[in-house]
């Protein structure tokens, strides 16, 4: 069955710093992988997502992601942090039904807060 | 830009009381989703809904919750006998395809049972 695990429920970085968020998802198919972010009060608003091609893949607001299937990760990273990128990450993978339908997995979240 | 749009924000009720949440889907997309957050927790699939019938639904789905697409606009949740656990976000989303592409989510409806 597929799963999502992101490790470390918070994450605090300083303006201008390095943010990785991990991921390492388990599925028995080739996954469709995703980012979410969710500002407060706000709804999951998509950053990024690998289907197949590329597995570098850009975002929005300066975003990208690796997709390693030697390490069934899916990290997420951007090079600066700036102080409106605090908020909270989701990753997911896309489940496929019998029917062609899919459903996200979603892992439990990251909470980024950014510093002066 | 469309988007999804839910109503209300926020909803308080009574246990035992039935509550309707509504969506209104990007009006192109064909496949339709209800997932919900408890506070502190994950995002969780509900359902999936399709062709005006459910295509998939989730151990949680049951037979308290029901969805309808009562008009060809809007995508509606119903709790017809709400429990204290049903407190949560319950965020609805769209895709105009299935498999890889994005699922567009509403802002969500909280909803707490009192």
């Amino acid at each position: 069955a597929q799963s999502v695990t992101q490790l470390g429920s918070h994450v605090s970085v300083s303006e201008g710093a390095l943010v990785l968020l991990r991921c390492n998802y388990s599925s028995s198919v080739p996954p469709y992988l995703f980012w979410y972010v969710q500002y407060p009060n706000q709804g999951l608003q998509l950053l990024l997502k690998y289907t197949t091609g590329a597995t570098l893949v850009k975002g929005i607001n300066g975003f990208e992601a690796e997709f390693k299937k030697s390490e069934t990760s899916f990290h997420l990273t951007k090079p600066s942090a700036h102080m409106s990128d605090a908020a909270e990450y989701f990753c997911a993978v896309s489940v496929q039904f019998s029917g062609g339908y899919n459903k996200l997995i979603f892992g439990a979240g990251t909470r980024l807060a950014v510093h002066p | 830009e469309p988007e999804v749009t839910q109503t209300p924000s926020h909803q308080v009720t009574q246990m035992g009381q039935e509550v309707i949440l509504r969506c209104v889907p990007i009006s192109n997309h064909l496949y339709f989703y209800w997932y919900r957050q408890i506070l502190g927790q994950k995002v969780e699939f509900l359902v999936s809904f399709y062709n005006n019938e459910i295509s998939e639904k989730s151990e949680i789905f049951d037979d308290q919750f029901s969805v309808e697409r009562p008009d060809g606009s809007n995508f509606t949740l119903k709790i017809r006998s709400t429990k204290l656990e049903d407190s949560a976000m319950y965020f609805c989303a769209s895709s105009d395809s299935q498999g890889s592409d994005e699922q567009f989510f509403g802002p969500g409806t909280r909803l707490t049972v009192l």
